[in-house]
């Protein structure tokens, strides 16, 4: 909660169109996230970072892609090829990845709104 | 692969009641992790769970890990409207991805 921003709010995407959803966080983390969320469900992992220039896939990475070029940004494009976006985006970040034998605790952005016209 | 599953995946309660949800994990798990998310809002870390049989609270929140570390639980007593949200549990095991539980949702009648 705080420090993690998201942009924008609410996203349309029309078919066959590649869109990006913005994430940034100024708190020196060093682990970032994507997840998915549907209505009435639990968060599904997209892609994480633990580092720069460093990023693997999640539980449903199909039709996603990410970079990891600056610490600060973890930005996902939800490309023509994910048949069903329409979803709730949520990014979050943590100190660090996995520590030892223990995932840290994670720190979430407001969320991203996508819409399918 | 690893699954997280909890229960109930709803919960109405007069305010006032307890509330108990309860979360399972497929495999042993070396830490898990308890979120809340208010409706229409972003998940918020409430709290980890690391040791066997460990019990932590919080206020009126009691959050407990298993002996076999497969299993959670998270009670809340005497509920307030200010409960209202989905809570979540989150577990982890060494070479396995973080996967959230599918989260219970509480609804506070006043």
């Amino acid at each position: 909660d705080g420090g993690i921003t998201q942009s924008p709010k609410y996203l349309f995407r029309k078919e066959g169109q590649n869109v990006t959803l913005s994430c940034e966080q100024n708190l020196n983390h060093d682990a970032m996230y994507w997840y998915r969320q549907d209505p009435g469900q639990g968060l599904r992992l997209i892609y994480y970072s633990q580092i720069v220039n460093d990023f693997q896939k999640g539980d449903i990475a199909e039709g996603y892609s990410v970079s990891r070029e600056k610490k600060e940004s973890f930005p996902l494009t939800v490309t023509s090829a994910q048949k069903n976006p329409t979803a709730f985006y949520l990014c979050a970040s943590s100190i660090r990845g996995t520590s030892g034998n223990r995932q840290e605790t994670q720190y979430f952005g407001p969320g991203t709104r996508l819409l399918v016209l | 692969g690893q699954q997280v599953m909890q229960i109930p995946q709803y919960q109405h309660v007069q305010e006032g009641e307890d509330f108990t949800t309860y979360c399972n994990s497929s495999t042993t798990l070396s830490n898990i992790q308890w979120y809340k998310q208010r409706p229409g809002g972003h998940p918020v870390f409430l709290i980890q769970l690391v040791k066997s049989g460990e019990v932590k609270k919080q206020k009126r929140l009691t959050f407990q890990f298993g002996e076999a570390k497969k299993n959670s639980s998270l009670h809340i007593t005497a509920t307030q409207t200010t409960d209202v949200g989905t809570y979540f549990c989150a577990g982890y095991n060494y070479g396995q991805n973080f996967v959230f539980g599918p989260g219970t949702r509480l609804s506070v009648l006043p």
